[in-house]
């Protein structure tokens, strides 16, 4: 089965530091990769995803993440972090190919950005 | 697009009641799925459904849980005689799928049990 790995549970920056979030991911095979981010009362919302092609994906709110297959790795970054970033991160993984594409989920980062 | 809805939002029952929740998916989207997540945890998949055929079913869902899709629309989860370990936040998600695996599923509100 596959599992995903989220290495830091809280996260605390100043406004316009710089944000990484590490994710690994246990699965050998082919893999879709996201970044979900759940806003303080908010539902859970797509950051980015990689399906194929660049893995450099830049997503919405100046984030980008980077696939690096032999690290099984996809992190998620962005330079300078503002106040609004205060939210909880989930990367989440499925393998092409099975049948439906249930997503494994990372346990979350909280990041507290203070102003 | 009204995005994925889901009622109630917050249920607080008594240990041993049946509770059932309900999730209307993105209009058209032809695939559902239910997740629970607990407090520090990740969601977890529960089940899915490929329009009305429920295809998969997580070892999480125990025979006390049922779903359902009867018109591929709306999906209801049905807990019977709850539990304390059944408090969590039940998630809802859809998305549409045409072929191949590039999929991306969009996440509803949530329904958040507490079991007394």
């Amino acid at each position: 089965a596959q599992s995903v790995s989220q290495h830091n549970h809280h996260v605390i920056l100043s406004e316009a530091a710089s944000l990484e979030l590490g994710c690994n991911y246990s699965y050998g095979g082919t893999v879709n990769l996201f970044w979900y981010v759940q806003y303080p009362g908010q539902h859970l919302q797509l950051l980015l995803k990689y399906f194929s092609g660049d893995p450099l994906v830049k997503g919405i709110k100046g984030f980008e993440a980077e696939f690096i297959k032999s690290k099984f790795s996809f992190n998620l970054r962005k330079p300078s972090v503002q106040w609004s970033d205060t939210a909880e991160y989930f990367c989440a993984v499925n393998h092409r190919g099975a049948a439906g594409n249930k997503l494994t989920f990372g346990g979350g980062t909280r990041v507290l950005v203070k102003p | 697009d009204t995005g994925v809805s889901q009622d109630p939002r917050h249920k607080i029952t008594k240990r041993g009641q049946n509770v059932t929740f309900r999730c209307d998916p993105i209009s058209e989207h032809n695939r559902l799925y239910w997740y629970r997540q607990t407090l520090g945890q990740g969601p977890e998949f529960l089940t899915y459904f490929q329009n009305e055929a429920q295809l998969e079913k997580s070892r999480l869902l125990s025979d006390r849980f049922s779903a359902e899709r009867p018109k591929g629309s709306f999906s209801t989860l049905e807990i019977q005689r709850t539990e304390q370990g059944d408090s969590a936040m039940y998630l809802c998600a859809s998305s549409l799928v045409a072929g191949g695996n590039q999929e991306t599923q969009y996440f509803g509100p949530g329904t958040r049990l507490l079991v007394l």
